[in-house]
């Protein structure tokens, strides 16, 4: 089956530094990738659509300045955390659709654990 | 707008009991519903899925689910659980454009 590879599959910075996430589509070309946030004992929170050659689309309360995304080829898609602080300390997940399985059906990155000191 | 809601916050079963986690959701259209877990440090893996159709749904490792409209429920059920079952389990709802709107989770633990 297809398989999407996050790298770095754990981080820890210190406040106010910035952090790249990697998101890769390993055998498969994703136009369209998504962000997830969860928090302990919490469910996925979408923060963001990855959309490759074009802006991102982001949900209610997501800061894009905040959150930097980057859909810069049909297998890679960034997040970058800039300027970190402790509450940003999180999982990051991405995603990318299965188009034969249907709509909202996607395949999901191991994730990044982000610790900000 | 699209929700999720999954009752239980955490299960207990024994081995080898059978299984049944809730799931509710809220969707003015027809909705496309999935099961996902997710185990420590791993992402989420499909386990099952229903657009359309038979509304009992057959999916991965002996899970199946049942969609009833009536209820707007989408419960999944599996006769007799394994050790390897403990894990996250999340329902979710598509909502457009491929997006997925999850449940808050059920964390199973499995009594020996």
């Amino acid at each position: 089956g297809a398989v999407v590879s996050q790298h770095p599959s754990r981080v820890i910075c210190k406040s106010g530094t910035s952090v790249k996430i990697e998101c890769r589509s390993l055998d498969f070309q994703a136009t369209t990738m998504f962000w997830y946030r969860q928090f302990p004992k919490q469910s996925l929170m979408l923060m963001a659509t990855s959309n490759e050659g074009s802006k991102a689309t982001y949900e209610q309360g997501v800061e894009k300045d905040k959150f930097l995304i980057n859909h810069a080829s049909l297998t890679l898609s960034t997040l970058t955390v800039t300027s970190a602080h402790p509450e940003d300390s999180s999982f990051y997940i991405c995603s990318a659709p299965r188009l034969a399985g249907g709509p909202g059906e996607q395949f999901f990155g191991p994730g990044t654990r982000l610790t900000v000191l | 707008a699209q929700s999720v809601t999954q009752p239980d916050i955490h299960i207990t079963v024994s081995e080898g009991a059978s299984l049944e986690l809730r799931c509710n959701y809220s969707y003015g259209a027809t909705p496309y519903l999935f099961w996902y877990v997710q185990s420590p440090g791993q992402g989420l893996q499909l386990l099952l899925k229903y657009f359309s159709g038979d509304t009992l749904v057959q999916g991965i490792k002996g899970f199946e689910a049942e969609f009833k409209r009536s209820q707007s429920s989408f419960n999944l059920r599996k006769p007799s659980v394994h050790w390897s079952d403990a894990a996250e389990y999340f329902c979710a709802v598509g909502a457009g454009a491929q997006k997925l709107v999850f449940g808050q989770g059920t964390r199973l633990t499995i009594n020996p």
